[in-house]
């Protein structure tokens, strides 16, 4: 049990196109879900905390605008990179904390790279 | 401000031990986990502590004293699959978790 799915797991795109990426947990509701990002060789940089009905907290740096999240449901959680540019070719990984006892489960990351 | 403190890499060699110690400091505090990395995939869990003591789960053990805002991760008779980046991640009051910068791990025949 405590699975986290996303989709995609890679992708390459065109700069200046947006990109959305799936955050799910298979088997356990998660009213609260992250999004990080992580360069090669660097740790996991916090981007976002994601709650379900409500606006997304992000981190100091990380433009709202730019990385749009939609926390729609108990299971789901979307990241759209807007207007993708080469230097947001990174590691996105997600990860959701079940409720019933937080802890967090990571989603096997999706690696985006922006041409 | 809050903090987590771990080595940058350390070197090891097959069938040996290896200790990575972690400090931490949280506004508040409700637990740490090591997780475990391996290049171009995302953590995977390996512990949680969040009282006093040591855990032990077959190679692996993490110890963690409050006290000193301390923990270690032990890893028994290491193997060339066991070099990664261990990463030591706090849990503050709001439940939030704070991530050291990761500790490579490279095994050496």
């Amino acid at each position: 049990g405590a699975v986290v799915s996303q989709h995609p797991s890679w992708v390459i795109c065109k700069s200046g196109t947006s990109v959305k990426i799936e955050c799910r947990s298979l088997d356990f509701q998660a009213t609260t879900m992250f999004w990080y990002r992580q360069f090669p060789k660097q740790s996991l940089m916090l981007m976002a905390t994601s709650n379900e009905g409500s606006k997304a907290t992000y981190e100091q740096g990380v433009e709202k605008d730019k990385f749009l999240i939609n926390h729609a449901s108990l299971t789901l959680s979307t990241l759209t990179v807007t207007s993708a540019h080469p230097e947001d070719s990174s590691f996105y990984i997600c990860s959701a904390r079940r409720d019933v006892d937080y802890e967090q489960y990571f989603g096997p990351g999706t690696r985006l790279t922006v041409t | 401000g809050q903090n987590i403190d771990q080595p940058t890499e350390m070197t090891a060699t097959e069938g040996a031990i290896v200790q990575i110690n972690c400090t931490y400091q949280t506004s508040g505090f409700n637990g740490l986990f090591w997780y475990q990395q391996h290049a171009g995939e995302a953590p995977t869990f390996l512990s949680y502590n969040v009282l006093d003591g040591l855990e032990e789960k077959g190679r692996f053990s993490s110890f963690l004293s409050r006290s000193k805002g301390y923990s270690y991760l032990l890893l028994k008779e290491l193997q060339m699959k066991d070099s990664a980046s261990y990463l030591c991640a706090g849990v503050d009051s709001n439940y939030q978790l704070i991530w050291g910068a990761g500790t490579k791990l490279i095994i050496k025949p």
